[in-house]
């Protein structure tokens, strides 16, 4: 049973229009994050989530907006991609506190041409 | 701020060599850190982590103490395999407990 899933695997989509990514944890945690990992494996924090409420929103494009109807739940929209939004983009989870870890999800490849 | 520095690579070892991958972190407080390791076309996966200055993680065979006076948290392992080749990841969690810091990753291919 996969601790947190997200879909799809695989995104591949024109320039202009618009996406989301579905991420969804069954471990009980209270923190969501979506991270960006660019080509050269950098990893960059976008948002994340405490108990459905916004906690961190770092510097991106208003285009993304995560959404997140439950605390299992946290969910990416993209509107307007641009060709430098391709990237693997990546969900994880975690509990509040020094004594943790986060778990990741698979990722998503999105492509965008 | 909080930040990690982790040693660039990439490294390239032949199989059964001496692994050391520097990491240094600054952070506000006493963090917790943390070595993930993402293998091709997978996602992050928690190799070790130290709560508190001096403790050291161990898993497969790596390991790394954490040293509060060098705010060091280095990743060694005594014989590499083939199977070891992934991009290594070392990381923080500040006392609020919110938000994971990386370092930029460190690719490792091992060869035979």
């Amino acid at each position: 049973d996969t601790a947190v899933s997200q879909t799809p695997k695989y995104l591949v989509t024109q320039m202009g229009n618009d996406k989301s990514i579905k991420c969804e944890q069954n471990l009980g945690h209270d923190t969501m994050y979506w991270y960006k990992q660019d080509s050269k494996k950098f990893l960059k924090i976008m948002f994340s989530y405490n108990n459905k409420e916004l906690i961190i929103n770092e510097t991106v494009p208003n285009r993304f907006s995560p959404k997140s109807p439950d605390k299992a739940h946290l969910n990416l929209h993209i509107n307007s991609l641009e060709l430098g939004d391709s990237a693997v983009y990546f969900c994880a989870s975690s509990w509040t506190g020094l004594n943790t870890e986060a778990f990741f999800g698979q990722g998503t490849r999105l492509t965008v041409v | 701020g909080n930040s990690v520095t982790q040693m660039e690579g990439p490294v390239t070892l032949s199989e059964e060599a001496f692994l050391t991958i520097n990491c240094t972190y600054t952070a506000t407080g006493y963090p917790s850190l943390f070595w993930y390791v993402q293998y091709p076309g997978e996602g992050l996966q928690l190799l070790l982590k130290a709560t508190k200055a001096d403790d050291k993680g161990s898993n497969k065979g790596f390991e790394a103490t954490y040293r509060k006076e060098t705010t060091s948290f280095h990743l060694e392992k005594g014989s590499v395999q083939v199977s070891d080749s992934a991009v290594y990841f070392c990381a923080l969690i500040r006392n609020t407990g919110n938000q994971f810091y990386f370092g930029t990753g460190t690719s490792l291919t091992v060869i035979p």
